[in-house]
Formats: C-alpha cells, sequence, structure tokens
C-alpha cells in the first residue's frame, strides 16, 4: 500500500521567510513518481513539479527548489522568500504506474500561511 | 494553456437525489480521473476511465457512482441517490497519452472542481 504523510499540518511564516514543506513517503514499487500540488484558498488544484523514482537530482524552479532523498523516502519543498501569494494548501502525492493508468494517493496536505 | 473545465461550480442537492457532475478534459488527453476532497481532508481517487472503461476504481467508488463520456468532450460523474457524506469538492483531472519520448506518467490536470454540498 502507497501512503503519503505531510507532518506538518499548518505553517505560519512572515514575508520574505524561506519555508520548507516536508513529504515522506511509503511504497513498495521501485518505480514511483512524486508531486507537488498547491491549492490556493479559490480551491483549483495546480501542478508544480513532477519527479520519477530514478531521478535524485534536485530541482530548482525560480523561488521554488524540491530536495528528493530515496533513502529517507522523502521529497521536501522549499520556498525561498516567500510572498502572501504563496499562501495556500500544498499537497504532496506519490503515484505507481498501473498498466499506464497511474492514480495518485495524496498526502492531507501542509496549509501555508505567509503574512506581510 | 489549455484547461479542465468543470460545471457547475458548486451544485446544492437534497439526500436522495441523483446529481450529475460535469467535467470537459483537455482535448487531447485521453485518460479522466475523478477525485474527491471532503472539507480540510486530503484529496482522495475516485476512478479512472480510458478507452470508454473504468480503468481503476477506490473502494469510496461504489455502486452510487458512475462516470460516462457520453460525446467526445464531456466525463460526467453521477451519483444515484446522493448521501450526506457525499458532501466535497470533486475534481476532474485529465492527462495526455504516453509517448516516447516523455515521461510514462505525464501529470494530471485537474479542473477547479465542483462543490457539491447535500442538505
Amino acid at each position: 500500500a502507497q501512503k503519503v504523510t505531510q507532518a506538518q499540518t499548518e505553517i505560519s511564516v512572515v514575508e520574505k521567510e524561506d519555508v520548507t514543506l516536508d513529504c515522506v513517503y511509503e511504497t513498495r514499487d521501485t518505480t514511483y513518481y512524486l508531486f507537488w500540488y498547491k491549492q490556493p484558498p479559490s480551491g483549483e488544484l495546480v501542478f508544480l513539479i513532477r519527479r520519477n523514482s530514478f531521478d535524485e537530482q534536485n530541482e530548482i524552479s525560480g523561488r521554488y527548489s524540491w530536495n528528493f532523498q530515496k533513502s529517507t523516502s522523502s521529497f521536501n519543498f522549499t520556498i525561498t522568500a516567500s510572498q502572501v501569494v504563496d499562501s495556500a494548501v500544498y499537497f504532496c502525492a506519490l503515484s505507481r504506474p498501473q498498466g499506464g493508468y497511474s492514480t495518485l494517493t495524496f498526502g492531507k496536505g501542509t496549509m501555508l500561511l505567509v503574512s506581510p | 494553456e489549455p484547461e479542465v473545465t468543470q460545471t457547475p461550480s458548486h451544485q446544492v442537492t437534497q439526500m436522495g437525489q441523483e446529481v450529475i457532475l460535469r467535467c470537459v478534459p483537455i482535448s487531447n488527453h485521453l485518460y479522466f480521473y475523478w477525485y474527491r476532497q471532503i472539507l480540510g481532508q486530503k484529496v482522495e481517487f475516485l476512478v479512472s476511465f480510458y478507452n470508454n472503461e473504468i480503468s481503476e476504481k477506490s473502494e469510496i467508488f461504489d455502486d452510487q457512482f458512475s462516470v460516462e463520456r457520453p460525446d467526445g468532450s464531456n466525463f460526467t460523474l453521477k451519483i444515484r441517490s446522493t448521501k450526506l457524506e457525499d458532501s466535497a469538492m470533486y475534481f476532474c483531472a485529465s492527462r495526455t497519452p504516453p509517448d516516447g519520448t516523455s515521461s510514462y506518467n505525464s501529470p494530471l490536470h485537474f479542473g477547479n472542481g465542483t462543490r457539491l454540498t447535500v442538505t
């Protein structure tokens, strides 16, 4: 069975602070994919990043960076110099291929509140 | 950029009534999904659909639920006899088929969701 744990329910920071959102996953599959999605107050789910299990290179996209460590089954997300617009719920998710029809297992999400 | 479109954005219904939630996936996508999110909780998989049939479904997706692609553009979720616990945000998603160069699992593109309230 797959499981995604986001231990941080809510994080509050002041604008311009750096913040790291933790994600720990469990899977028996050797091939899998990890995702982060953002859910702003308006409710939609916005895709941020996808990582496959064979690619442990960290990735940076602007103020966002992701640290994938297979040894600790973690896929953490860091926002540098946070902004008020970053306030949202962030979901980490895990998928596995099943004949090409993969489905996502989501964590419970971390609510990030960035205050001015 | 193409979007997954869901209608209505909010639906209120009485317990026991049938509801149909509608989705228009991105036009060249071939894999379709429904997920739901009970208020304040995590997003949960309901069903995946490909080639006009269900490819996978979760335990949540019982006989009260059905999906259909009635034409070339719409993808619907029907709940036959709604219960109070069906109140949730329902997300439709779609993705591209895998090809020889792209990742085997292209990311899901989600719609904005339909908030279903069962009273």
